[in-house]
């Protein structure tokens, strides 16, 4: 059964902390993403990934920062969290050149009081 | 700029047929695939057009067209399951690498 997994359901931060949220599949996909998905806005690309140690911007990059350093995890890095960063984030990872078949994780509820 | 849009909310009734429309405006396209996602969980993958035309999935079938930038979802013979969100979402490239999502349409359905 193929499985990406968020390291966190539910997380609580305070603003300006520093916060990381971790993503790891293991389908062996090239690329991964990690959204922001906010009501009546839909899921919105704030990074990716095609390799390893690879990333480009999304739509909304600012105020995030990712890393990959091994082709199965790729990590979400919130350099000082504020308060309009709280949301649900979605990690998701495809195969190059299969179509468009995202696989995705269950989600991180972020809150930053 | 970038822009994919849906209907915010479609309603039904069991049994029915209903159709969700997806029009997009995006630099460079590849493909367009439509993901379902219930309450509090994560978004599935439902289907993919390449090409102009429809595809069938059991009762769901999928149809695009290029030249119009549009695409749409038609559930058959709805049950109370598919009472969820659906998106529709741009491929800009064959390497699925830009994944672009819409907004989403908020389907419910009732007996």
């Amino acid at each position: 059964d193929v499985k990406v997994t968020q390291s966190s359901r539910y997380l609580v931060k305070r603003t300006g902390e520093k916060v990381f949220l971790e993503c790891v599949q293991d389908m062996d996909h090239e690329n991964m993403f990690w959204y922001r998905q906010d009501p009546g806005l839909g899921l919105r690309l704030i990074y990716f990934s095609y390799d390893v140690k690879m990333k480009e911007k999304g739509d909304i990059p600012e105020g995030y920062s990712v890393s990959r350093e091994k082709k199965e995890r790729f990590s979400l890095i919130l350099e000082s969290a504020s308060t309009n960063q709280t949301s649900m984030y979605l990690c998701a990872s495809t195969r190059q050149f299969r179509g468009t078949e995202a696989f995705f994780g269950q989600g991180t509820r972020l809150t930053v009081v | 700029g970038q822009s994919l849009e849906q209907p915010s909310e479609v309603t039904a009734v069991e049994g029915a047929i209903v159709q969700i429309n997806c029009t997009y405006q995006t630099s460079g396209f590849y493909g367009l695939s439509w993901y379902q996602q219930h309450d509090g969980g994560a978004p599935t993958f439902l289907s993919y057009n390449a090409l102009d035309g429809l595809e069938e999935t059991g009762r769901f079938s999928s149809f695009l067209s290029r030249s119009d930038s549009y695409g749409y979802l038609l559930l058959q013979e709805l049950q109370m399951k598919d009472s969820a969100s659906y998106f529709c979402a741009v491929s800009r490239s064959p390497n699925t690498d830009k994944l672009i999502f819409g907004t989403g349409t908020r389907l419910q359905v009732f007996p």
